[in-house]
């Protein structure tokens, strides 16, 4: 079974810290991606990254940075974090699919992290 | 610009009812699609990937269906029970990424 571990399942930050929430995935994924879900708006991709040291902007980057060193761990900073970065943080990684020779493969999610900044 | 519409926003039904959860999108340029439950505070699991080549999967009581030539996906769940209780996401890998319907909210009653 593919299992993709998230750091903490909840998290309370203080305005101006620097934040770092991490993510492993055991299956040799060479994709990785951190989301946030907030009520009403969805998920939203932040940052993703398709190889080592690789990283792609998602939809809403801002305030956010990310780092891969190895291909099991993708990490999402946050710089100096803010109250309206208060949400829900799901990372999520998969495989390239061979099989359909262009898209991406199957999702696979972890629990997420609940981070609120006061 | 790809859309994805989930209806309707939220189900209330009896236990032992069959339902289909509808998903659809604005763009026929995808690739895979995949369907995943969600309950409150938790992360996603997946239920079913269709790939592109494929019509529909099944597992267990889930069955799901890819129409691209009518933008439309269906989850259909069969003898609902309380447990199925959650939110269903559908969700399409386009090119360089994947995009989320805002997720159908289903109760099941007791």
């Amino acid at each position: 079974d593919v299992k993709v571990t998230q750091s903490s399942r909840y998290l309370v930050k203080r305005t101006g810290e620097k934040v770092f929430l991490e993510c492993v995935q055991d299956m040799d994924h060479e994709n990785m991606f951190w989301y946030r879900q907030d009520p009403g708006l969805g998920l939203r991709l932040i940052y993703f990254s398709y190889d080592v040291k690789m990283k792609e902007k998602g939809d809403i980057p801002e305030g956010y940075s990310v780092s891969r060193e190895k291909k099991e761990r993708f990490s999402l900073i946050l710089e100096s974090a803010s109250t309206n970065q208060t949400s829900m943080y799901l990372c999520a990684s998969s495989s390239s699919s061979p099989r359909t020779s262009l898209g991406w493969g199957e999702q696979y999610f972890g629990p997420g992290t609940r981070l609120t900044v006061t | 610009k790809q859309e994805v519409t989930q209806i309707p926003a939220a189900l209330s039904v009896p236990e032992g009812e069959n339902l289909v959860l509808n998903c659809s999108f604005t763009d026929s340029a995808i690739y895979n699609l995949q369907w995943f439950r969600q309950d409150p505070g938790k992360g996603l699991t997946s239920l079913l990937l269709i790939q592109s080549s494929q019509r529909e999967q099944t597992s267990g009581r889930l069955n799901a269906s890819l129409d691209k030539s009518s933008g439309r996906s269906t989850l259909y769940i069969a003898a609902s029970q309380p447990g199925d209780s959650a939110t269903y996401l559908c969700a399409f890998s386009g090119t360089y990424k994947y995009i989320f319907g805002t997720g159908t909210r289903l109760k099941v009653l007791a």
